[in-house]
């Protein structure tokens, strides 16, 4: 079974923090994704990456980076935090070749509070 | 652009009373539909994929099919632990970039 984890549940910071979510996969899928979900609005794809290294830009990435240094795992940084961005973090992950490479996996997700 | 538009946005059962989720979609050159399950506070958990048209596929109590414009998840006598939001994407295009309807909340009274 596809496992993805997220480092934390459930985070508390305050406005203007810098914050790192970070997630990790171990099934050595080659595809990786950051989303936020609030609620009426669904999830929203922020960044993915494709390849360690390889990052693009989601459908609304503004206030966030990225970095993949490791195939496994997949960081998410704000790098000042604000109030907005208050959601629930998920992270994904697929791989890239085979009948199933867009059969994304997602993680327990972190509901992220910014005060 | 891609849309996904799911209904209705919320549905109560009565345990064992069968009905269908609604996915309606407007993408060029789907390559696949996509659904999951998301109970609440918790990462969305993969069902079901859907590649082509007249395509079915079936788990327990669930039954999703796929037409060139739309896609159903049919319950057949749901219990309660069948509560849920389910979730319906698609992929289309070159890259790896699913976009999601909003999603069904499903609730199943005992």
């Amino acid at each position: 079974d596809v496992k993805v984890t997220q480092s934390s549940r459930y985070l508390v910071k305050r406005t203007g923090e810098k914050v790192f979510l970070e997630c990790v996969q171990d099934m050595d899928h080659e595809n990786m994704f950051w989303y936020r979900q609030d609620p009426g609005l669904g999830l929203r794809l922020i960044y993915f990456s494709y390849d360690v290294k390889m990052k693009e830009k989601g459908d609304i990435p503004e206030g966030y980076s990225v970095s993949r240094e490791k195939k496994e795992r997949f960081s998410l940084i704000l790098e000042s935090a604000s109030t907005n961005q208050t959601s629930m973090y998920l992270c994904a992950s697929s791989v890239t070749s085979g009948r199933e490479r867009y059969e994304q996996y997602f993680g327990p997700g972190t509901r992220l509070t910014v005060t | 652009e891609d849309q996904v538009t799911q209904s209705p946005e919320a549905l109560r059962l009565q345990e064992g009373e069968s009905s269908s989720l609604n996915c309606s979609y407007t993408v060029s050159g789907l390559r696949g539909l996509f659904w999951y399950r998301q109970d609440p506070g918790k990462g969305p958990e993969f069902l079901f994929t859907l590649y082509s048209a007249g395509e079915e596929k079936e788990k327990e109590r669930l039954k999703a099919t796929l037409t060139k414009k739309e896609s159903f998840l049919h319950i057949t006598a749901p219990k309660p632990e069948d509560s849920a939001t389910y979730l319906c994407a698609v992929q289309a295009g070159s890259n790896y970039k699913l976009t999601f309807g909003k999603g069904t909340l499903l609730t199943v009274n005992p």
